[in-house]
């Protein structure tokens, strides 16, 4: 079965580096979407995008927070200088279509310390 | 922005008991998905409701869709310990072109044998 596919699994990180977090989504897919989840809590919409460019975007997705799709197949999300509250879950999603299922990646679990 | 509340937010039940898990929304809903994530995984799609008043069935689990579009419930019968996991209601953002989810809280599930 296709899956999306996230790396790296695991990523520690100092207060104010910079991260890359990758995603590789379902081929024939054309929504992509980052969602985060802190322990415990519930998963949080962050950024849609659509032919090569953002769609929406959340009130967390300040300008620390940046998306690519540099080749084609590759999907990332960057975090230009980490904070403590950056600390989550970090997962892709793609859809074939709007108003299909999501299909989320296994996530990235970021620790900035 | 789209809220969903979900309740309860933690349910303990012993193997073979039922289990109900409702989600609720002041606005109406236009469609709302249900996904399961297992300790330490990633949301995975279950099912998705559209029209008002529907119900669905996979095997064990019933999905129901208010009359009203404004709430929904999961509903497990006799639970079995592969059930572990946390629920999570999701609401498609009606003002999002890119099918944007608003998640509930969700109720993280036991299953004691």
């Amino acid at each position: 079965e296709p899956e999306v596919t996230q790396t790296p699994s695991h990523q520690v990180t100092q207060m104010g580096q910079e991260v890359i977090l990758r995603c590789v989504p379902i081929s024939n897919h054309l929504y992509f979407y980052w969602y985060r989840q802190i322990l415990g809590q519930k998963v949080e919409f962050l950024v849609s995008f659509y032919n090569n460019e953002i769609s929406e975007k959340s009130e967390i997705f300040d300008d620390q927070f940046s998306v690519e799709r540099p080749d084609g197949s590759n999907f990332t999300l960057k975090i230009r200088s980490t904070k403590l509250e950056d600390s989550a879950m970090y997962f892709c999603a793609s859809r074939w279509a709007v108003n299909t299922e999501a299909f989320f990646g296994q996530g990235t679990r970021l620790t900035v310390v | 922005g789209q809220q969903v509340m979900q309740i309860p937010q933690y349910q303990h039940v012993q193997e073979g008991e039922d289990f109900t898990t409702y989600c609720n929304s002041s606005t109406t809903l236009s469609n709302i998905q249900w996904y399961k994530q297992r300790p330490g995984g990633h949301p995975v799609f279950l099912i998705q409701l559209v029209k008002s008043g529907e119900v669905k069935k996979q095997k064990r689990l019933t999905f129901q869709f208010g009359e009203a579009k404004k709430n929904s419930s999961l509903h497990i019968t006799a639970t079995q310990t592969t059930d572990v996991g946390t629920y999570f209601c999701a609401a498609f953002d009606r003002g999002s072109t890119l099918g944007r989810l608003y998640f509930g809280r969700g109720t993280q599930l036991t299953v004691w044998p």
